[in-house]
């Protein structure tokens, strides 16, 4: 166990609507990263939020959009969903201290658009 | 942008040989240099990372290399198991305030016994 826990584990959907990821860091990591992986692609990062405030964008679409709210928890919101949307989404956290900057991925969620 | 180009897309290896993956970066800011592994299904996992700082870092079986002037590094795993079967993936960041992971597109390791 990672530490980062992400809901729904799996959701299905269909094309135009609208849902929500939700990702809880490890305890104290400042750093909540997005990142979507479609079959037998590689890690495609979407998006870094850093202590509440957005801090990098990859090339997240704009029907996406996230954020980190007081609590350090996270959210992405996918909208207007298409079939190609359909991937596993990861949510990493890290913080940095004194060198300390390792990564630690949820066990993702899967998004089907159907 | 910043870029880590990752190189084999795919490797098959027997049990017991040795297996090497490269990765080249283009940011040359980047100062922490980390390789996870993915196995089907699964989240990815932190296997071995350096920084740049250093040259060279060996844990057990596995090994990772960084050359910062050419602006690459590798990961070496010797005596390969099929258990070692998985994809790898290279990172490359700049340490400072928890910057993002750039990734490379991963590496398909088959050990086959």
């Amino acid at each position: 166990d990672s530490g980062v826990t992400q809901t729904p584990k799996h959701l299905i959907t269909a094309t135009g609507q609208r849902v929500t990821l939700r990702c809880s860091p490890r305890s104290g990591d400042l750093s909540v990263y997005w990142y979507q992986q479609s079959l037998d692609q590689g890690l495609q990062f979407l998006i870094q939020y850093y202590n509440g405030e957005e801090r990098a964008k990859g090339n997240i679409l704009e029907r996406f959009s996230a954020q980190q709210f007081p609590d350090l928890h996270s959210e992405l919101n996918l909208s207007s969903l298409e079939l190609g949307d359909s991937a596993l989404y990861f949510c990493a956290s890290s913080i940095y201290r004194g060198g300390d900057t390792e990564a630690f991925f949820g066990q993702g969620t899967r998004l089907t658009v159907v | 942008g910043e870029n880590v180009e990752q190189h084999p897309s795919t490797l098959s290896v027997q049990e017991g040989d040795s297996a090497v993956i490269k990765c080249t970066y283009s940011d040359s800011a980047s100062n922490y240099f980390p390789w996870y592994k993915q196995e089907l299904g699964k989240r990815p996992q932190l296997i071995i990372d350096i920084r740049s700082n250093v040259g060279e870092k060996k844990d057990q079986r596995i090994a990772v290399t960084l050359n910062k002037t050419a602006k690459h590094f590798s990961l070496h795993i010797t005596e390969t198991q099929p258990e070692d079967s998985a994809v790898y993936f290279c990172a490359a960041s700049r340490m400072e305030y928890g910057n993002k992971l750039v990734f490379g597109a991963g590496t398909i390791l088959r050990v086959k016994s």
